[in-house]
């Protein structure tokens, strides 16, 4: 099994609708974050939590609601999709001492 | 605000010619820097990342990339590309305030000629 795993890995949704993205980790890694990854943008961060009592806005929050169900599970949420938040998803993890991510497979979410 | 430049956005060698891919950082203090690829469909891989000490750092797949703080750069190099190298290759750094948050630069997308 990945150290990171995303479902769903594919996801093609309405406008309006509301949908969750999901990220689990076996890592044991206490921080886990959200980014958006869009051509010719790089990836943005969305949101970060350190651990099940902290959630952290990104640099494009807007939108978007995190939970942090577990210190090993991370939702996303998107609670009425538009079209402009058509991108791939990734979820990522790092260790408290050691910087640098381990990322999961990511997300490809359509709005039509 | 720090930030991550990758000034080229396309790349197009020829396989078995070098390869060089610019990154320029803003940070005020020693920073770390990381490089990684994104195959086709594919999640990130890291290649290799610097945190200290030797500014020549060697990575997976025969990469390497030199730390520069004159510059303010982090090149990723290669002697001879492979056509499997073909990829998107990301540079991000460390960003200040702590929970090691990465601030990626755009990106720069590598087509390998046969």
């Amino acid at each position: 099994d990945a150290d990171v795993t995303q479902t769903p890995r594919n996801r093609i949704t309405k406008t309006g609708k509301r949908i969750m993205l999901e990220c689990s980790q076996t890592k044991g890694h206490d921080r886990m974050y959200w980014y958006r990854q869009d051509p010719g943008l790089g990836l943005r961060l969305i949101y970060y939590s350190f651990d099940v009592k902290d959630i952290n806005k990104g640099e494009i929050s807007d939108g978007y609601s995190v939970s942090r169900q577990a210190q090993a599970k991370f939702s996303l949420s998107l609670e009425s999709a538009i079209p402009n938040q058509t991108a791939l998803y990734f979820c990522a993890t790092s260790d408290l001492t050691t910087p640098g991510y381990t990322f999961g497979s990511g997300t490809r979410l359509t709005v039509v | 605000a720090q930030s991550v430049t990758q000034p080229d956005i396309h790349i197009t060698v020829s396989e078995g010619a070098s390869l060089e891919l610019r990154c320029n950082y803003s940070y005020g203090a020693t920073p770390y820097l990381f490089w990684y690829v994104q195959s086709p469909g594919q999640g990130l891989q890291l290649l290799l990342k610097y945190f200290s000490g030797d500014t020549l750092v060697q990575g997976i797949k025969g990469f390497e990339a030199e730390f520069k703080r004159s510059q303010s750069s982090f090149n990723l190099r290669k002697p001879s590309v492979h056509w499997s190298d073909a990829a998107e290759y990301f540079c991000a750094v460390v960003a200040s305030g702590g929970y090691n948050k990465l601030i990626f630069g755009a990106g720069t997308r590598l087509a390998v000629h046969p």
